[in-house]
């Protein structure tokens, strides 16, 4: 079936430095997703990104977060600076119709 | 706001035997969601399992049965038999509002021994 790919698989980084994760959607979905799942809790919705613009986000998606997919390349998440709060799995997740959505593996992020 | 809850795992369960995953859900932006059972096997990302969008339908997939009862608003997941490769962590979700996407439960490990 259609995959989603994330890149890294896992980062560590430093508390108040920047870390932007990177997500290859499915190459004609239009909907772009950012998932959040802290160890042992269940994922949350971050934010939802079409044509551009972001449509809408949730309370998790702090001002220190941002999201843009220039050009038709990779959707990425950018966390500046980083907390210690960050640490999590992030899913990116695409779709064609904001309906059926694709997962990628997920990018676990370790701030220090 | 919305909320899925399923049954807790792990779940052990030897194989042939059947597997059944409570699912109940809440959904206050909508009267009737598009309930999705997704599963991520080991080492491989989330993937759809199978979706109804109607209330009272049944959805299946790969021996995987889910009737949409909005009487009792669940969502249970079963299967008659399961082999080995069915061991892997299922979530329940519902999509109430495109734009947020899905909310999910919290996900169910099933392990299925030969």
């Amino acid at each position: 079936g259609p995959k989603v790919l994330q890149i890294p698989s896992h980062q560590i980084i430093d508390m108040g430095q920047m870390v932007t994760l990177n997500c290859d959607p499915v190459s004609n979905h239009l909907y772009f997703y950012w998932y959040k799942q802290i160890l042992g809790q269940q994922m949350e919705f971050l934010v939802n990104f079409y044509n551009g613009k972001v449509m809408e986000k949730s309370k998790l998606f702090k001002d220190q977060f941002s999201v843009e997919r220039p050009d038709g390349s990779y959707f990425t998440l950018k966390i500046q600076p980083t907390a210690l709060e960050d640490s999590a799995v992030y899913f990116c997740a695409s779709s064609l119709k904001a309906e059926t959505l694709y997962f990628g593996s997920g990018t676990r992020l370790t701030v220090l | 706001g919305d909320s899925v809850t399923q049954t807790e795992g792990p779940v052990t369960v030897s194989e042939s035997e059947s597997l059944i995953i409570n699912c109940t859900y809440s959904a206050t932006s909508i009267a009737y969601p598009n309930l999705f059972w997704y599963v991520r096997y080991p080492g491989e990302g989330l993937q759809l399992l199978l979706k109804v969008i109607t209330a009272g339908q049944k959805g299946s997939s790969r021996g995987f049965e889910a009737t949409y009862n909005k009487e009792t608003t669940s969502f249970h997941l079963q299967k008659a038999s399961v082999q080995e490769s069915d061991s892997a962590v299922y979530y329940c979700a519902l999509g109430s509002n495109y734009a947020q996407g899905l909310t999910f439960g919290l996900g169910t490990r099933v392990s299925v021994f030969p």
